[in-house]
């Protein structure tokens, strides 16, 4: 069975400092790999993906995420955070070996970027 | 494109009641997915179709609930009766295929006294 894992409910960080958000992931074969961004009272926004290539992949609004095999895990990244930034995060994840589209959220990390 | 489209944005019933969510899933995509958002459970799938037809049923918490897509252009999820416990902000999502990304609506927010 495939599962994903959102360690931190919460994550401070101070305007312009680089902000982490962490995602690890279990799957039986390799996995597809996505990263969703909700605002208050909104539909979650796609942000990023992993399928494959490149482990460095670059998403919308300056976010990047690192696919790390060996220690399976999909951090989401930016250099310089934004009070905009402050949202509700979500990694996801599908076994690609599956015969079917069932894509597993986490749980969800809050960002809160201070001013 | 204007993106998936939901309806009503907001739906207050009284338990007993019948209740519909609609749904326009962005068009050419293949896969369209009912979820559920609450603050104890999170974000719940309750059911997905791929070419209107459905696949996977198994996150529908009971037979009260039921969804239908009788198109590649809207679908339907229905609870009846509606309780207290239904309360919760539903998603309709859609994507182009098996390995894209979902689109996400803007949610119906649940609310049944």
């Amino acid at each position: 069975a495939q599962s994903v894992a959102q360690p931190e409910d919460q994550v401070n960080v101070a305007e312009g400092n680089p902000l982490t958000v962490k995602c690890t992931y279990s799957v039986s074969g390799n996995p597809y790999l996505f990263w969703y961004v909700q605002y208050p009272n909104r539909g979650l926004q796609f942000l990023l993906k992993y399928i494959t290539g490149d482990n460095l992949v670059k998403g919308s609004y300056g976010f990047e995420a690192e696919f790390n095999k060996s220690q399976t895990s999909f951090h989401l990244k930016k250099p310089s955070a934004l009070v905009s930034d402050s949202a509700l995060y979500f990694c996801a994840v599908r076994d690609i070996a599956g015969g079917y589209q069932k894509v597993t959220f986490g749980t969800g990390t809050k960002l809160q970027v201070i001013p | 494109d204007a993106g998936v489209i939901q309806s009503p944005r907001h739906e207050v019933t009284e338990m007993g009641q019948e209740v519909t969510l609609r749904c326009k899933p962005i068009s050419g995509h293949d896969y369209l997915f009912w979820y559920r958002q609450t603050m104890m459970r999170g974000l719940e799938l309750l059911i997905y179709f791929n070419n209107n037809v459905p696949i996977d049923d198994s996150g529908m918490p009971e037979d009260r609930f039921s969804a239908k897509m009788p198109n590649a252009s809207f679908s339907t999820l229905k609870i009846q009766p509606s309780e207290p416990r239904d309360s919760a902000v539903y998603f309709c999502a859609s994507s182009l295929n098996s390995r894209g990304e979902q689109y996400f609506g803007p949610g119906t927010r649940l609310t049944v006294t």
